[in-house]
């Protein structure tokens, strides 16, 4: 069985400063892990996506995300933080194995302060 | 290229009364989610469709909620009768392959349900 945990609900930096938001996994096969991105009042967007290629995965706005078997970790980072970044991030595995139902974490909720 | 499309936007009820939400995803993709995302929290996988069978239902409360994407394109999800806590955010999603783990979903704009 898999699942997803993000270990903050809330990260709170300043603009220009250094973003980390943490997902752990556990998976039984190889999987898909996936961060989207939710700001106020739209949809969800891919940020980026690992599938077993490139252990480090560039997205979209500046994010990275590296995936750990080690540890079953995929940290999102972002090397400075901007204030379009403030929005709820969601860390979401896929198993694989012949499963392909995604589960989500809870969300980390990013303030980015002037 | 068009996005997931979603109606209602908004949905205000009483407990008890029934509705139904509306999802038409982006052309051509084989897969169809709904999700229920409860304030604070993050999605919950309701019913995965693949062209027009179900992958996964596990999660839905199917003594009140039901689905059905018929021919494989356009699909829709009803709530019969609800409850105060079915008030929540509905997302559909879509993406592009069947039985593929690495793929990308495109999200709807959701529908809004407030029970009162």
């Amino acid at each position: 069985a898999q699942s997803v945990t993000q270990l903050d609900s809330h990260v709170s930096v300043s603009e220009g400063t250094p973003v980390l938001l943490r997902c752990n996994y556990s998976s039984s096969y190889s999987p898909s892990l996936f961060w989207y991105v939710q700001h106020p009042n739209k949809g969800l967007q891919l940020l980026l996506k690992y599938t077993s290629a490139a252990t480090l995965v560039k997205g979209i706005n500046g994010f990275e995300a590296e995936f750990k078997k080690s540890e079953t970790s995929f940290h999102l980072t972002k090397p400075s933080a901007h204030m379009s970044d403030a929005a709820e991030y969601f860390c979401v595995v896929s198993e694989g194995g012949g499963s392909y139902i995604p589960t989500f974490g809870r969300g980390t909720s990013l303030i980015v302060h002037p | 290229e068009a996005g997931v499309a979603q109606s209602p936007r908004y949905k205000i009820i009483e407990k008890r009364q029934s509705v139904a939400f509306w999802c038409n995803p982006i052309s051509g993709h084989a897969t169809l989610y709904w999700y229920q995302q409860i304030l604070g929290q993050g999605p919950k996988l309701l019913i995965q469709f693949q062209n027009n069978g179900v992958v996964d239902d596990s999660q839905l409360p199917k003594d009140r909620f039901s689905a059905e994407r018929l021919k494989g394109v356009d699909s829709t999800l009803k709530i019969q009768p609800a409850k105060l806590e079915d008030s929540a955010v509905y997302l559909c999603a879509s993406s592009l392959g069947a039985g593929v783990n690495s793929d990308t979903q495109y999200f709807g704009p959701g529908t809004r349900l407030t029970v009162l």
